[in-house]
């Protein structure tokens, strides 16, 4: 079985400054790592995923997340954040050969300030 | 554009009552999944199915059951709608292959 724990339920920030949303994970095998965005009123998107490969992974708006296997982290980062940043962010996880099913995180909420 | 729909965006119930909360996906995927979702608690998986006519419990299915008749169409049914049954829910479909879940826009239900 697997679960995960997101380290800080509100973070505040300001624009343009850096942001680390923490995410860490157990589990017995081996997994597949996702980070997932929901904006207000709106259903979650996909923002990146960890397969297998390169353990540094990006997305398209500018933010990444590392996979650390040996702290069983997968932290997503943005070096300078915009207001458009502001939504819940949701870390999820799931096992090899545990079919489709993916086991989420309690959430994230960012909130960008000018 | 792969789009997940659900038929309702706000719900209102009364305690008792049958709720059907509808689920149609166009990209011919085979998983679909319900999940609810609380502030503090993210989301639980309540059913899930890998095809048609198949379902399998989530973490959470007490007090719901599902329907999958077409391979496009995921129901989530709360057979006597319960007040701590008032959430979010969220619909998912997705494939074993590239491991992303597509997700509908929710549907927030009140229960009184």
């Amino acid at each position: 079985a697997q679960s995960v724990t997101q380290l800080d339920s509100q973070v505040p920030v300001f624009e343009e400054a850096p942001v680390e949303l923490r995410c860490n994970y157990s589990s017995s095998v081996s997994v597949y790592l996702f980070w997932y965005v929901q904006y207000p009123n709106q259903g979650l998107q996909l923002l990146l995923k960890y397969l297998s490969g390169s353990t540094l992974v990006e997305s398209i708006n500018g933010f990444e997340a590392e996979f650390n296997k040996s702290q069983t982290s997968f932290h997503l980062r943005k070096p300078s954040v915009h207001i458009s940043d502001t939504a819940e962010y949701f870390c999820a996880v799931r096992g090899y050969n545990q079919g489709g099913k993916l086991i989420f995180g309690q959430g994230t909420e960012l909130s960008v300030k000018p | 554009d792969v789009k997940v729909t659900q038929s309702s965006r706000y719900l209102v119930k009364r305690t008792g009552e049958k709720v059907f909360l509808e689920c149609v996906q166009d990209m011919d995927h085979e998983n679909m999944f319900w999940y609810r979702q609380d502030p503090g608690l993210g989301l639980r998986l309540i059913y899930f199915s890998y095809d048609v006519k198949m379902k399998e419990k989530g973490d959470i299915p007490e007090g719901y059951s599902v329907s999958r008749e077409k391979k496009e169409r995921f129901s989530l049914i709360l057979e006597s709608a319960s007040t701590n049954q008032t959430s979010m829910y969220l619909c998912a479909g997705g494939t074993g292959i590239d491991n992303e879940q597509f997700f509908g826009p929710g549907t927030r239900l009140t229960v009184l």
